[in-house]
């Protein structure tokens, strides 16, 4: 049971060049996420998945663009990276707490990325 | 301002001190209230969490809720150096499609 699992760990590009990251859990969990994390700013939500086939934006998704492949995976997509996106991106997939209410997150060991 | 407020640290404290670790908020519809630890270069993990007011307990652990003060807290009793990691609070309202709202996480280091 590896959990959340992210590809790549590390990535460096050129401002303008396009890349996607990769993140599958094995939990069988509904919904997923993604997030950035930057200091200062704390972990904020680009985009999240309830289910199969859904996808939603989060805080900030602009300049991002995520599929739900299947159950198991949740891609993220930079189409023409920016300096601005520089940071730590973690991929979340969730369960419902024991008698509901909200969700408990399991997290991935992130990407972290650097755009010049 | 932030909808959660978290002091970033670092806060440095001996081997088997009580450490107190806290986040204030500004939403009043906050009805979960979760702490994740993050090691250097890891993702979150989930350590514990609470539901509207009270105290919960887990090993040297405590969490504490004030929905009055719109206040909570984390207690680590006799810390070791293990837990020299990033604390960050996160809370969310209780409808389904309610997100966590996370805290900038405060920076944790036990010297021995």
């Amino acid at each position: 049971n590896a959990g959340v699992t992210q590809t790549p760990k590390f990535q460096v590009l050129k401002t303008g060049q396009s890349m996607t990251l990769q993140c599958a859990q094995d939990m069988n969990h509904n919904s997923m996420y993604w997030y950035r994390q930057d200091p200062g700013m704390g972990l904020r939500l680009i985009y999240y998945s309830a289910s199969e086939g859904t996808t939603d934006k989060g805080e900030v998704p602009n300049g991002y663009n995520v599929s739900r492949l299947n159950k198991r995976e949740f891609s993220l997509r930079l189409e023409s990276a920016a300096p601005s996106q520089t940071s730590v991106y973690f991929c979340a997939s969730s369960e419902r707490l024991a008698g509901g209410g909200t969700d408990t997150q399991y997290f991935g060991p992130g990407t972290r990325l650097t755009v010049l | 301002q932030k909808e959660v407020e978290q002091d970033p640290g670092p806060l440095s404290v001996p081997e088997g001190a009580i450490v107190s670790l806290n986040c204030t908020y500004s939403n009043s519809a906050f009805q979960y209230f979760m702490w994740y630890r993050q090691y250097s270069r890891k993702g979150p993990e989930l350590l514990m969490y609470t539901y509207s007011s009270g105290n919960k307990e887990d090993g040297r652990f405590t969490a504490q809720v004030d929905k009055s003060s719109k206040y909570i807290s984390l207690f680590i009793r006799d810390s070791q150096p293990s837990d020299s990691a990033t604390y960050l609070c996160a809370m969310s309202g209780a409808h389904n499609t309610d997100k966590l709202i996370f805290g900038t996480g405060t920076r944790l280091q036990v010297f021995p």
